[in-house]
C-alpha cells in the first residue's frame, strides 16, 4: 500500500500570500488530520476530518482552513501568510477517528517558509 | 482539555544501554489510547508503541516497552539495548494532543 503522500514537499511564499497544501491518505483510511511542527513547540493540532466532516479543530486562527473530499484526500489552506507560519506541516491518516485506537500514519510533510 | 508533557527536551546514551523517556498527561476521560511516535532525522514519523488505558498490562514491542501508571497519569518509554538507528525525536501522544518531544541521540 502506498503511504501518506503530501505535496508539495517544499514551499516558499511571501507574507500576505496564501497557500494550499495537499494530502492523500493511505487507501481505505477515512480520517485525515493536520499538524504544525515547529522547533520547541512540538506538534500542534490543526484539524481532523473524518468522512468529509471536520470533527475537531485546534486553536489556530481562521486563516487556517481545510477540507476533505469524497476520496478522503484533504487540502489545507492558509491565507494572509505571516512569518510565524513558517513550519513543517504534517498530515496523518488513520482508519478510525483520532480518539480511537487507530494509530496515525504520517506523510513526509510540507516545509513552508514565509519570507 | 487534554495535555501531554515531555519534560526531557534532549537525552543521549551510549549504544547498547537502556534509556527511559518520560511522559505525563492529563485527561478527564476514562478510556483512551496513548502512543509513542518516533521521527528520525529528515524521515517520516512512525508509530513505536501504543497502550490502551483500560489494559493494565504494559505494552511491549521488541526492544521498546512502556511503563503505564494510570493513577499517576504517566506513560514512559523504555528502549533496551539502544541502537544507532534509535536516534530520533520521540513524541508522546494522547488523542489529538502531542508532547513537545524528546530528542534522543545514541552515541556509538
Amino acid at each position: 500500500k502506498a503511504g501518506v503522500t503530501q505535496t508539495p514537499r517544499y514551499l516558499i511564499k511571501t507574507r500576505g500570500q496564501q497557500v494550499t497544501l495537499s494530502c492523500s491518505p493511505i487507501s481505505g483510511h477515512r480520517s485525515v488530520s493536520w499538524y504544525q511542527q515547529t522547533p520547541g513547540q512540538g506538534l500542534q493540532f490543526l484539524f481532523e476530518y473524518f468522512s468529509e466532516t471536520q470533527r475537531n479543530k485546534g486553536n489556530f486562527p481562521g486563516r487556517f482552513s481545510g477540507r476533505q473530499f469524497s476520496n478522503s484526500r484533504s487540502e489545507m489552506n492558509v491565507s494572509t501568510l505571516e512569518l510565524g507560519d513558517s513550519a513543517l506541516y504534517l498530515c496523518a491518516s488513520s482508519l478510525g477517528p483520532i480518539r480511537s485506537n487507530s494509530p496515525l500514519h504520517f506523510g513526509n510533510g510540507t516545509r513552508l517558509t514565509v519570507t | 482539555a487534554q495535555t501531554v508533557t515531555q519534560s526531557q527536551p534532549e537525552m543521549s546514551v551510549q549504544e547498547a544501554e537502556t534509556v527511559t523517556l518520560s511522559c505525563t498527561y492529563d485527561t478527564s476521560e476514562n478510556n483512551y489510547y496513548l502512543f509513542w511516535y518516533k521521527q528520525p532525522p529528515s524521515r517520516q514519523m512512525i508509530l513505536v508503541i501504543r497502550q490502551e488505558a483500560y489494559k493494565q498490562q504494559n505494552a511491549t514491542e521488541n526492544r521498546f516497552s512502556v511503563n503505564f501508571q494510570k493513577a499517576a497519569k504517566s506513560f514512559s518509554l523504555k528502549i533496551s539495548d539502544s541502537q544507532l538507528g534509535d536516534t530520533a525525536m520521540y513524541f508522546c501522544a494522547l488523542g489529538l494532543t502531542f508532547g513537545t518531544g524528546t530528542r534522543l541521540t545514541i552515541i556509538p
